[in-house]
C-alpha cells in the first residue's frame, strides 16, 4: 500500500535551518508529482510546494519562495524540502503528499503522518 | 489567485442526518477543477472528491459532490459517527499556486 513517511521536523531557530524528508514506498514514486502542504497549530491547510515527477517544473506559494526549495530523488524514492530563513510563522506540521493522477498532479491523494515543524527563540 | 469560502464554518448535526456544506470561489473554477477533504481529529487529510463530483478510491457513496463556476457542494446523505471532522475544499483550476478553503468543522449535536 502506499505509504509516506516524514522526518526532519524539529525545532528551530528564527532565521535558522531544517531539511525535511518524505520516504516514499508502495507505489511508483518516479511517476508522480509530489508535494510539500503545511497545517499551523489549530489551523487550516496551506500548500508549500510542488515538484513534478521528473523535477523539471517546481512550484513554491509566494510565502516560501525565496527561503525553501523542494527537491527529489527518484533513485531513493524520497522527496526533500530544504528550509533556510525560518520565520516564527513557518511553524506548523508538514505533510508530503502524492499528487493524484486523476488531477494531473494537482490534488492530493495520499499524505504523510506529517512532521512538526516549530520555529521559536 | 482564488479564494476559497467555506461555509458554515461549523455544522452541527445528529448521526444519521443529511450534510450539506458550501464552498464559494472568488472566481470561476476552470473546468471545475475542485477537490473535497475530511481531516480527522490528529490525523492527515483524506481525498473525498475531485472534479468537483467524481468520488475518490474507497469513498462511500454517501459522500457526493456538486456544483460549478464559482459555487460547490459536498453532502453526506446520511451521517456515520466516524464523518464528525473537519472539511476542506481546495482548488486547482490554476494549477499552483493550489488554494483550500478555511474548513468546515462538522460535529455531534
Amino acid at each position: 500500500q502506499v505509504q509516506l513517511v516524514e522526518s526532519g521536523g524539529d525545532l528551530a531557530k528564527p532565521g535558522g535551518s531544517l531539511r525535511l524528508s518524505c520516504a516514499a514506498s508502495g507505489f511508483n514514486f518516479r511517476d508522480y508529482f509530489m508535494s510539500w502542504l503545511r497545517q499551523a497549530p489549530g489551523k487550516g491547510l496551506e500548500w508549500v510546494s510542488s515538484m513534478s515527477s521528473s523535477g523539471s517544473t517546481i512550484y513554491h506559494a509566494d510565502s516560501v519562495r525565496g527561503r525553501f526549495t523542494i527537491s527529489r530523488d527518484n533513485a531513493k524514492n524520497s522527496l526533500y524540502l530544504q528550509m533556510d530563513s525560518l520565520r516564527a510563522d513557518d511553524t506548523a506540521v508538514y505533510y508530503c503528499a502524492r499528487g493524484s493522477l486523476h488531477c494531473g498532479g494537482d490534488c492530493f491523494d495520499s499524505w504523510g503522518q506529517g512532521t512538526p515543524v516549530t520555529v521559536s527563540s | 489567485e482564488i479564494v476559497l469560502t467555506q461555509s458554515p464554518d461549523t455544522l452541527s448535526l445528529s448521526p444519521g442526518e443529511r450534510a450539506t456544506l458550501s464552498c464559494r470561489a472568488s472566481q470561476s473554477i476552470f473546468s471545475d477543477y475542485l477537490a473535497w477533504y475530511q481531516q480527522r481529529p490528529g490525523r492527515a487529510p483524506r481525498l473525498l472528491i475531485y472534479t468537483a463530483s467524481t468520488r475518490a478510491t474507497g469513498i462511500p457513496d454517501r459522500f457526493s459532490g456538486s456544483g460549478s463556476g464559482t459555487d460547490f457542494t459536498l453532502t453526506i446523505s446520511r451521517l456515520e459517527p466516524e464523518d464528525f471532522a473537519v472539511y476542506y475544499c481546495q482548488q486547482y483550476s490554476d494549477s499552483a499556486p493550489y488554494t483550500f478553503g478555511q474548513g468546515t468543522k462538522l460535529e455531534i449535536k
